[in-house]
């Protein structure tokens, strides 16, 4: 079965940090580069960056440069998104989601989202 | 960055009735790099349009998508029970950007 699978909710203080994983099967994870998008609470949605499993090449929105990390492990088929220096507007949930062609594409394949909390 | 702004805020119809969304760019979005979205409560969002009027695998043939360079259009021919949820817009042309999104609500 084709899915992403993201890791399960997390509660953060302020200035921590957050890592978040999302495991690809039933495809190979180095043919699809996978995007991050968040939602606030009752909000749309709002892009985060990409990532290209294959070379490890990245590119963030300007909003989260400085603060957001995406790597991957090829081996464990997963990907990861670090978010630093968390404020109470980082409150969201993340999916990660496939772009379905080589270049600039849709989004054909979304994990099932993961909630941050972010409370003192 | 490409600004997308969708509307109505809220469309209110009836099954059977045919619901007309629209998205528009604050710059022309390039080789019709535009998609649609659904998203129910609870759930990730799912491809319906690609390519301004490809329709994603699976998709039923009520949903269609129209439309050029800063005007876009998604039409439900006929809304089933199942089809009132939040729709999206998202431009992949420059970067990638979403649309505030428009409720199909049951009247």
């Amino acid at each position: 079965q084709v899915q992403l699978v993201q890791s399960g909710a997390e509660v953060e203080k302020p200035g921590a940090s957050v890592k978040v994983s999302c495991e690809a099967s039933g495809y190979t994870l180095t043919n699809y580069f996978i995007h991050w998008v968040r939602q606030a609470p009752g909000q749309g949605l709002e892009w985060v960056g990409i990532i290209n499993p294959s070379d490890g090449r990245t590119s963030y929105a300007q909003k989260f440069q400085g603060r957001v990390t995406m790597t991957r492990d090829v081996s464990a088929s997963t990907v990861f998104m670090d978010l630093s220096s968390l404020r109470s507007e980082d409150t969201a949930v993340y999916y990660c989601a496939r772009m379905q062609g080589p270049a600039r594409d849709a989004f054909d394949l979304w994990g099932q989202g993961t909630m941050l909390t972010v409370s003192s | 960055e490409i600004v997308l702004t969708q509307s109505p805020g809220t469309l209110s119809l009836s099954p059977g009735e045919r619901a007309t969304l629209s998205c528009r760019a604050s710059q022309s979005v390039s080789s019709s790099s535009l998609a649609w979205y659904q998203q129910k409560p609870g759930q990730a969002p799912r491809l319906l349009i690609y390519g301004a009027s490809s329709r994603a695998t699976g998709i039923p043939d009520r949903f269609s998508g129209s439309g050029s360079r800063t005007d876009f259009t998604l039409t439900i021919s006929r809304l089933e029970p199942e089809d009132f949820a939040v729709y999206y817009c998202q431009q992949y042309g420059r970067s990638w950007t979403f649309g505030q999104g428009t409720k199909v609500e049951i009247k």
